[in-house]
């Protein structure tokens, strides 16, 4: 089974400036992928970022980029330049992707907070 | 854009009440999927479909049922409300692919009293 770890429920960050959001998974397989998806007050969530296992790159979608440590199992989110915008959860998921499974299991979300 | 249309933003329930939930999707996908969100908690999956009159158990379907009659239609039941029922459910669908990512609805804020 897979796990998925955000151990941040709260951050603050001043406007323009970077912050990056946690998220360490657990998973026995070797092919997966691992998705990061933003959550604002109004309740839709809006994928942001996606990085597969074997991506010899770390992933990046404009201000946002994912800081992918596969041996240590962690695929943090980086937010460069901060905006007021960005006030939302943040939710982090993965999939493995050799099995079938077609869902995504996600964490426990980040709060985060952005202020002026 | 793609569509994922849940039919209530709110709904309130009295216990022991069944509850159908709608979700409509308008991209063709194969795959649909229940989810409840409950702070601290994340998102929990409930149910999922791959295709027509085919379902899956997720993690937590005790007390839930569904329905996918249609292709683009996907239903949450619950057959007698309880008070813990009380959540935000949210309804996605994606095609097939182990890369490809889930299309959220809005979302449905249940109280069950």
């Amino acid at each position: 089974a897979q796990k998925i770890t955000q151990t941040q429920p709260g951050m603050f960050v001043q406007e323009k400036e970077a912050v990056t959001l946690d998220c360490t998974y657990d998973t026995s397989d070797q092919s997966y992928g691992l998705f990061w998806y933003k959550q604002p007050s109004s309740g839709e969530m809006i994928f942001l970022i996606y990085q597969g296992s074997y991506d010899e790159q770390n992933a990046t979608e404009g201000r946002y980029s994912l800081n992918f440590q596969k041996a240590r199992k962690s695929a943090n989110l980086v937010i460069s330049a901060s905006q007021l915008g960005d006030s939302a959860m943040y939710f982090c998921a993965m999939r493995v992707l050799d099995t079938g499974r077609r869902a995504l299991t996600f964490g426990s979300g980040t709060r985060l907070q952005v202020q002026p | 854009d793609v569509k994922v249309t849940q039919s209530s933003r709110y709904l309130v329930k009295r216990t022991g009440e069944k509850v159908f939930l709608e979700c409509v999707q308008d991209m063709d996908h194969e795959n649909m999927f229940w989810y409840r969100q409950d702070p601290g908690l994340g998102l929990r999956l409930i149910y999922f479909s791959y295709d027509v009159k085919m379902k899956e158990k997720g993690d937590i379907p005790e007390g839930y049922s569904v329905s996918r009659e249609k292709k683009e239609r996907f239903s949450l039941i619950l057959e007698s409300a309880s008070t813990n029922q009380t959540s935000m459910y949210l309804c996605a669908s994606g095609p097939e692919g182990a890369r490809e990512k889930l299309f959220f609805g809005s979302g449905t804020q249940l109280s069950v009293l």
